[in-house]
Parts: structure tokens; C-alpha cells; sequence
């Protein structure tokens, strides 16, 4: 268990339609990072939150938006939903470390119908 | 683009035999290098990772290789176990804090007993 927790485990929901992604990082960790996986494009990055503030961006669609809340939990959200948006979501966790030691929760598995 | 590149895509290996997975970089700006080792319907889990300051870390049955010069890195599984039979993925990030990962497409392992 790497302490960080992702809600809900699987989502199921149809095109067009708009959903909302829940990280919790390991306790004391500022900093989040959200990573999608899908069969053709692997392991991709696309967004990251430090203490509140957008730090990096990845190839995130426009129609994809994120935050972190005070409480440093982390929220992702998707909408306009289409076929290509169902993959796993992952969202990582990270202390402000020399090595950059990232921890991934357990995923949200998207399925769009 | 690819930014890291992993090889083999997928690799068969005997109970007590020595599994190796290769990966290739460009970018000489990263300076830290981890693998994850992902099981079905999990998150990936950080395995070992290395700077490269040093040419090999060892952790247990897993070894680091790094060639700077060649910009290579590999992951060596000695003494491989049917319970090492998973996905792993190799990841280069630049800045010793709080970097986005680029990962490799990973290589499926499977372990015959």
C-alpha cells in the first residue's frame, strides 16, 4: 500500500458526459501528479500540483482540468467525454525529495460507452 | 516522441534465471531513473531507482545498470520467481525535485515455474 488513495475504483459512464477524479496523497506529500495509461500510449503525465499551485503540464486536453485543495487532496476532472478518454488514471504523490521518489495510488479504471 | 525506450516488450524467463530489461534516453538533462513494477489492476509500485552519479545500485535480487556515455540503463531480476511476473517500466525525469516521469512502454515479464 503506497498511502496514496484514489475514489472511485471504476467509473462507468457514456460520451458527452463530464466526471470527477479523487486523489488523496501520502500523508505529508505537497506535491500530485495525475498520469494516464491506456494500451497505445503507455504511461503518459498530464498535470502536476504543488501546495496548491499548478507546477507542470503534460499533454492534457483542454477539455481535462485539475486543482489541488487546500487540504492537498487533488480532483481531475474530464468532460465532453469520448471513446478514446476510457484508460486507467493514476495519481502520484511526491515530498519535496532530492530523488523525486513518486508514489502511485491504486487508479481510477475510465470506461466511456 | 518517445522520450525513454524500452526493450524487450515482452521477456519469458525460467524460475532461478536472470531476467534483464533494457532502456535507451535522449534527453541528458534527466538525472534520476526509476523502476516500477506493475501488477494487474494495480498502480505502478517504485522498485529501485538511480542518479547518475553512480553506474549500479542493487537492492536484493534487483540491480540498476547505468552507462552515462551510452545513455542505457537496465534492470536485472536475478534469482527470478513466478512472483515477479509483471509489468515493469523504466522512467527518466529532469530536476532533481519535483519532475514529471517519462516512461518507457513496459516489458511483461512472466516467470515459469
Amino acid at each position: 500500500d503506497s498511502g496514496v488513495t484514489q475514489t472511485p475504483k471504476h467509473l462507468i459512464t457514456a460520451t458527452g458526459q463530464r466526471v470527477t477524479l479523487r486523489c488523496s496523497p501520502r500523508s505529508g506529500d505537497l506535491s500530485v501528479y495525475w498520469y494516464q495509461q491506456s494500451l497505445d500510449q503507455g504511461l503518459q503525465f498530464l498535470i502536476q500540483y504543488y501546495n496548491g499551485e499548478e507546477r507542470a503540464k503534460g499533454n492534457i486536453l483542454e477539455r481535462f482540468s485539475a486543482q489541488q485543495f487546500p487540504d492537498l487532496h487533488s480532483e481531475l476532472n474530464l468532460s465532453s467525454l469520448e471513446l478514446g478518454d476510457s484508460a486507467l488514471y493514476f495519481c502520484a504523490s511526491s515530498e519535496r525529495t532530492e530523488y523525486n521518489e513518486q508514489f502511485f495510488g491504486p487508479g481510477t479504471r475510465l470506461t466511456v460507452l | 516522441q518517445q522520450q525513454v525506450k524500452q526493450s524487450p516488450q515482452s521477456l519469458i524467463v525460467q524460475k532461478g534465471g536472470i531476467s534483464i530489461i533494457n532502456c535507451a534516453y535522449e534527453n541528458t538533462a534527466f538525472d534520476y531513473f526509476p523502476w516500477y513494477q506493475q501488477f494487474p489492476g494495480k498502480g505502478p509500485a517504485l522498485l529501485i531507482a538511480i542518479r547518475p552519479d553512480v553506474s549500479e545500485k542493487k537492492e536484493g535480487r534487483f540491480t540498476i545498470s547505468f552507462n552515462k556515455s551510452a545513455k542505457q540503463f537496465s534492470l536485472h531480476i536475478m534469482d527470478s520467481q513466478p512472483g515477479d511476473s509483471a509489468t515493469y517500466f523504466c522512467a527518466a525525469s529532469r530536476g532533481s525535485t519535483l519532475g514529471r516521469l517519462y516512461f518507457g512502454r513496459g516489458t511483461q515479464l512472466t516467470v515459469w515455474p
